[in-house]
């Protein structure tokens, strides 16, 4: 099993719908999650960063956190064309060493 | 203020041959991880950089080796390389590494190294 896994889609949603992403762990150790966005041709950029269980919201954006079911989501509501690209997830223990380990990312596609 | 910048932006070579990525942090910040992403494999962890000394490397073999300079900026070198070392290798930067790391990493665009 590894220990981040993301289903890669891709996934094709209209404009203006609701998208959900998820990723499943299995390292209990992990306390800092993130959501990265990669464009094209680009570097991944910090989207949404939550410590421990719970919600953060931003904007269009909803992070959750379930560390009892090893789950974390991001929710983007209001979808737009310019939110299509792929994004990763990722997750560390803390203290560095480790890095972050990133699932393999879920390409998404807005349809205008 | 400028991001984590990375040169060259493309790189061809070929089998056996050595190959040398470059990355300038973030100003201020003393922590430089290096990933790569390979086709279908997503973001694998190489090495992690911290005022000067290497703190830690991932599952690659020992030609993947790198160092960091005292202005912070670092180097990947990879030797004898090999075809499916062709990827985009990423550069981060973080303010601080041990004690107070959080996972923020600010991410290059990447150096795509192309092994024929």
């Amino acid at each position: 099993q590894k220990e981040v896994e993301q289903d890669p889609g891709p996934l094709s949603v209209p404009e203006g719908a609701i998208v959900s992403l998820n990723c499943t762990y299995s390292n209990s150790a992990f306390q800092y999650f993130m959501w990265y966005r990669q464009y094209s041709r680009k570097g991944p950029e910090l989207l949404m960063y939550t410590y421990s269980s719970g919600n953060k919201e931003e904007g269009r954006f909803t992070a959750q956190v379930d560390k009892s079911s090893k789950y974390i989501s991001l929710f983007i509501r209001d979808s737009q064309p310019s939110d299509s690209a792929t994004y990763l997830c990722a997750m560390t223990s803390g203290g560095g060493a480790d890095g972050l380990t990133f699932g393999k990312g879920t390409h998404l596609i807005i349809q205008p | 203020e400028a991001g984590v910048t990375q040169s060259p932006t493309h790189l061809i070579k070929t089998r056996g041959q050595q190959a040398t990525l470059r990355c300038s942090p973030i100003s201020g910040h003393t922590s430089v991880y290096w990933y790569q992403q390979a086709l279908g494999l997503g973001l694998q962890f190489l090495l992690w950089y911290d005022e000067g000394e290497e703190r830690n490397r991932g599952n690659f073999p020992p030609r993947f080796s790198g160092r960091q300079f005292p202005n912070y900026s670092s180097e990947l070198n990879v030797n004898a390389l090999e075809l499916e070392d062709s990827a985009l290798y990423l550069c981060a930067s973080s303010p601080t590494g041990t004690g107070g790391y959080t996972g923020e990493l600010f991410f290059g665009e990447g150096s795509r190294l192309t092994v024929l």
